[in-house]
C-alpha cells in the first residue's frame, strides 16, 4: 500500500485559497488518489478523487503532476465551516483494496 | 443517495458488558463493509473488512473474538464489542462499498463508545 505524507496542520483565513499537498512516492500504476474531509465526531466525507492531471468538482480541485508522486487538494475561498481534518489516500482499483488512512492535515480557518 | 447510518450514535456501558453497533446502507446494497476505530486526535484505523455472507477479515492486532462482526444481509453489518473495557472506549466508524462499484466508500456518522 502506498504511504502518504501530509502536513500535520495548516492555518488559513476566510476567503483564502488553501492548497494541501500530499506526497505518495510509492504510488502504483493502478492507484487512485482520494481525499476525504472529517469533522469532529463525524465519519469522513468524500471530497474528490483523481488519477492524473486535474479534477474539479463543486467543492475542490485536485492537481496531480505527471509523475503522480504527489497531489494537491485546492479549496477555493475557504470559510470557517471548512475547518476539518483532510485525509489523502491512495488505493487500487480492485475490489479487494481497502482505504488506509494516514495522519491527515488539520486545517484551521480563522475569521 | 449512498447514505450509511449507524446505531447508536453514542453509548455508555459498564466494564465487562457487551455492546452492539449497527451499520446500515440505507439506499444501496453493500457487499463489503468496513469497520474503523478512531481514538481522539488520531486517524482512522481499519479493524476489519466484512463481506456479506462470509466471515470478516480482521487486521493484524485486532482480536476477532472480542470484536464480533456479522454481515448477514446486503444492507446490515454489526460490530459487537464483547466484555468491553475502558480501553475500548473510542469512536467506531463503518463504511460501505456499493455492490459492483469498487472506487467509492461511503462512511457512516460514527458511534462514540464510552466504557466506564
Amino acid at each position: 500500500l502506498a504511504k502518504t505524507t501530509q502536513p500535520i496542520s495548516m492555518d488559513s483565513y476566510e476567503g483564502q485559497e488553501v492548497n494541501i499537498t500530499c506526497s505518495h512516492n510509492n504510488i502504483a500504476t493502478n492507484d487512485y488518489i482520494t481525499w476525504y474531509q472529517q469533522f469532529p465526531s463525524q465519519g469522513p466525507r468524500f471530497i474528490i478523487q483523481g488519477y492524473k492531471t486535474k479534477v474539479t468538482n463543486e467543492v475542490a480541485s485536485l492537481f496531480i503532476p505527471a509523475d503522480r508522486k504527489s497531489s494537491t487538494l485546492s479549496l477555493p475561498r475557504v470559510s470557517l465551516s471548512d475547518t476539518a481534518v483532510y485525509y489523502c489516500l491512495v488505493r487500487g482499483n480492485n475490489a479487494g483494496n481497502m482505504l488506509t488512512f494516514g495522519g491527515g492535515t488539520r486545517l484551521m480557518v480563522k475569521p | 443517495g449512498a447514505v450509511v447510518s449507524q446505531h447508536p450514535s453514542w453509548v455508555i456501558c459498564k466494564s465487562g458488558t457487551s455492546v452492539k453497533i449497527e451499520c446500515r446502507s440505507l439506499d444501496f446494497q453493500a457487499t463489503t463493509m468496513f469497520w474503523y476505530r478512531q481514538f481522539p486526535k488520531q486517524s482512522l484505523m481499519l479493524m476489519a473488512t466484512s463481506n456479506e455472507g462470509s466471515k470478516a477479515t480482521y487486521e493484524q492486532g485486532v482480536e476477532k473474538d472480542k470484536f464480533l462482526i456479522n454481515h448477514a444481509s446486503l444492507t446490515l453489518s454489526t460490530l459487537t464489542v464483547t466484555s468491553a473495557h475502558p480501553e475500548d472506549s473510542s469512536f467506531y466508524i463503518c463504511s460501505a462499498r456499493i455492490a459492483g462499484v469498487v472506487n467509492e466508500q461511503f462512511f457512516g456518522p460514527g458511534t462514540r463508545l464510552t466504557v466506564l
